[in-house]
């Protein structure tokens, strides 16, 4: 079983608003990533996080906020954000991330899509 | 700059036919090499991985790596109109970030 699931399919939000996108897996992983895909164009990394700890932040701004709450759950909270992070937002996680070490197979989950008026 | 290169397409085959998608890449340190479907509006899905030079078939579809020469292709047999999808390859350079880094994807068309 490789699945990742994704909570809501879809999200409109304000400016204004404050929201959260849910990530779940039960494959054992470890390591959890999420990203950004804007159309046509590839997935853009924003985090890693690696046995519940924030391991990679790609310089995203910071009304992007992710939170591991354990090692099956990521979120991604979202506040005052701008038309343009409009986007399909990827979770995938991995059976391990070593800084340093041999890569792992990611698996996707099925995006939330995301727009921002 | 760490970059991997596809060709945008669209790849255009006929149904039955072979498809043939190649990426190049550019740092020879690279472990790690996976190709991903992804149909539009939805999300990657892993089709290959591939570690070692040389080729790994799973079903229809072929890997082929050759690091010397900073390559990898996909290829599909007996091509379905369902098998058309934007293909990414994603290579994974390991070091301190250890992350994938992904092609821009090459849209597959495969004429009924």
């Amino acid at each position: 079983d490789t699945e990742v699931t994704q909570t809501p399919k879809h999200l409109v939000m304000g400016m204004t608003n404050k929201k959260s996108l849910k990530c779940e897996q039960h494959m054992g992983h470890r390591a959890m990533y999420w990203y950004k895909q804007k159309a046509k164009k590839p997935p853009e990394l924003m985090f890693v996080y690696s046995y519940e700890k924030l391991s990679i932040n790609e310089s995203v701004p910071s009304r992007f906020s992710p939170e591991c709450p354990n090692s099956s759950l990521l979120n991604l909270h979202l506040h005052a954000l701008q038309p343009e992070d409009s986007a399909l937002y990827l979770c995938a996680s991995s059976h391990r991330f070593v800084a340093g070490g041999f890569p792992d197979t990611q698996y996707f989950g099925p995006g939330t899509r995301l727009t921002v008026l | 700059q760490k970059e991997v290169e596809q060709n945008s397409g669209p790849l255009s085959v006929p149904e039955g036919a072979i498809a043939s998608l190649n990426c190049t890449y550019s740092d020879r340190v690279s472990q790690s090499f996976f190709w991903y479907r992804q149909y539009s509006g939805k999300s990657p899905e892993l089709i290959m991985s591939i570690y070692s030079n040389g080729d790994k078939e799973d079903g229809r579809f072929t890997a082929q790596l050759n690091k010397a020469s900073q390559y990898v292709s996909l290829l599909i047999r007996d091509s379905q109109p369902s098998d058309s999808a934007t293909y990414l390859c994603a290579v994974s350079y390991g070091g301190a970030t250890n992350k994938l880094i992904f092609g821009t994807g090459t849209l597959l068309a495969v004429q009924p």
